[in-house]
């Protein structure tokens, strides 16, 4: 499967306690996103990077929230202090750049998160 | 971006069109009309984009008034495993800002 993978798939922590999940884009896709999602919410956009370089963080990243992607391939998202209120399903997302803007992104199955 | 509005749910029955409508009355020139779909505890899969003319391929037509003011997604032979959440979204050409904004979707159930 060649598709955006995603690990865990499930994870459970206790509140305080800091977690990490682990992106591995297509390859070639150069544009990485993350996105949390609430049940009956549509996904909320958190952060982007271009390569290695994270472009753009939405004020929904707080400052226990950070995101890494060291060589431009694969990405981390680390929550730290973890809330009951993180409980969600985090997306992650990968595309290639296109001249005219936005291209087709391609999601992966998501990390759902429970905060205990 | 452009806001986009949906209304939240929607049904019909197997083997019809199914015609999901999207207002983007704020959309400006340089912003595409896309839209993905989520099947349930899946990640969001993309069907089809358009700026200013119809567009069809496999999966969906797409269907943009001559103000581009809204939009119509048709899925032409609904089947049950079209039953999802589907986005519209309104996103920039170029720039920075390349992100896609949701919103809670509309509700497509296809009933047998």
């Amino acid at each position: 499967d060649t598709g955006v993978s995603q690990d865990p798939r499930h994870k459970i922590t206790k509140r305080g306690q800091n977690v990490t999940f682990r992106c591995d884009p297509i390859s070639e896709h150069n544009r990485l996103y993350w996105y949390r999602q609430t049940l009956g919410q549509g996904p909320e956009f958190l952060t982007y990077f271009q390569n290695e370089a994270q472009l753009e963080k939405s004020r929904l990243l707080s400052d226990r929230f950070s995101a890494e992607r060291p060589k431009g391939s694969f990405s981390t998202l680390e929550i730290q202090r973890t809330e009951q209120g993180d409980s969600a399903m985090y997306l992650c997302a990968s595309s290639l750049p296109h001249e005219k803007g936005v291209t087709e992104a391609f999601f992966g199955q998501g990390t759902r998160l429970t905060v205990v | 971006d452009a806001k986009t509005t949906q209304p939240p749910s929607m049904d019909c029955a197997e083997g019809r069109a199914a015609n999901l409508p999207c207002n983007h009355s704020t959309i400006s020139g340089n912003e595409y009309v896309y839209w993905y779909r989520q099947i349930h505890s899946q990640g969001p899969q993309y069907i089809i984009h358009g700026l200013k003319n119809n567009e069809t391929n496999e999966m969906a037509s797409l269907i943009i008034t001559e103000d581009r003011k809204s939009s119509t997604l048709i899925l032409p032979h609904a089947t049950l495993r079209d039953t999802a959440v589907y986005y519209c979204i309104a996103a920039p050409i170029t720039g920075a800002n390349s992100k896609l904004t949701f919103g809670k979707g509309i509700t497509l159930s296809v009933r047998p």
